[in-house]
């Protein structure tokens, strides 16, 4: 049973550009969470989806965004970069239903690095 | 509104000593608690979880820990520390749709 897979492992990107990540859950996992992990702040919850719904968001400005697609792979977007953006965005992969984290699994995450 | 509290941002321990690291929550509802180990540049590994029934509960490479409703806690131990365990361990209440994370603990290991 393949496992979480977020890509791209690692990006540069430019202060103002926007970026693109993704993540594929484990299949039959219908719930894609994802965090922001930064040395200062820690593991933040960014947004979790289910069944192609947002059901639940962070504390995030709008410039944090998401989707997820029939197939439950899940992308997050941000736009106009700023280098406090520079982090490691994981996602975690559940079914979604019933006790929902008891079955998380995380991906390797998403080095982004903002210069 | 959910919290977690891990005592100690660094623990320092020999190579075979016990390994404790402490881990206090606050929750409104009864909660599920989970260890999780992350190894640099990757992702979070579940250690253990808890949700219901027994309160120790027992996890990989030989880690436990203990859920103690009345202390609100969630310790993590290991009997005798090996240098692979050097990483840095997070404790997680999940609430709703969401883990709570703790700061971590970077777990060195001495030879």
């Amino acid at each position: 049973k393949a496992g979480v897979t977020q890509t791209p492992r690692y990006l540069i990107k430019t202060r103002g550009q926007q970026v693109t990540l993704s993540c594929s859950p484990i299949s039959g996992h219908r719930s894609v969470s994802w965090y922001q992990q930064t040395p200062g702040q820690g593991l933040q919850f960014l947004f979790e989806y289910f069944s192609e719904t947002q059901r639940n968001k962070g504390n995030f400005p709008g410039r944090f965004s998401g989707r997820q697609f029939s197939n439950s792979r899940s992308e997050m977007n941000v736009s106009t970069l700023e280098l406090g953006d520079s982090a490691l965005y994981l996602c975690a992969s559940s079914p979604g239903t019933g006790k929902l984290y008891t079955e998380a699994f995380f991906g390797q995450g998403t080095r982004l690095t903002v210069v | 509104a959910q919290s977690v509290t891990q005592l100690g941002s660094h623990v320092s321990v020999s190579e075979g000593a016990l390994v404790l690291l402490r881990c206090n929550y606050s929750s409104s509802v009864p909660p599920y608690l989970f260890w999780y180990v992350q190894y640099p540049n990757q992702g979070l590994q579940l250690l253990l979880k808890y949700t219901t029934g027994a309160t120790l509960v027992k996890g990989i490479n030989g880690f436990e820990a203990e859920f103690k409703k009345s202390e609100t806690s969630f310790h993590l131990t290991k009997p005798s520390a090996h240098m692979s365990d050097a990483a840095e361990y997070f404790c997680a209440v999940v609430t709703g749709n969401q883990f709570y994370f703790g700061t971590g603990t970077s777990l060195t290991v001495i030879p």
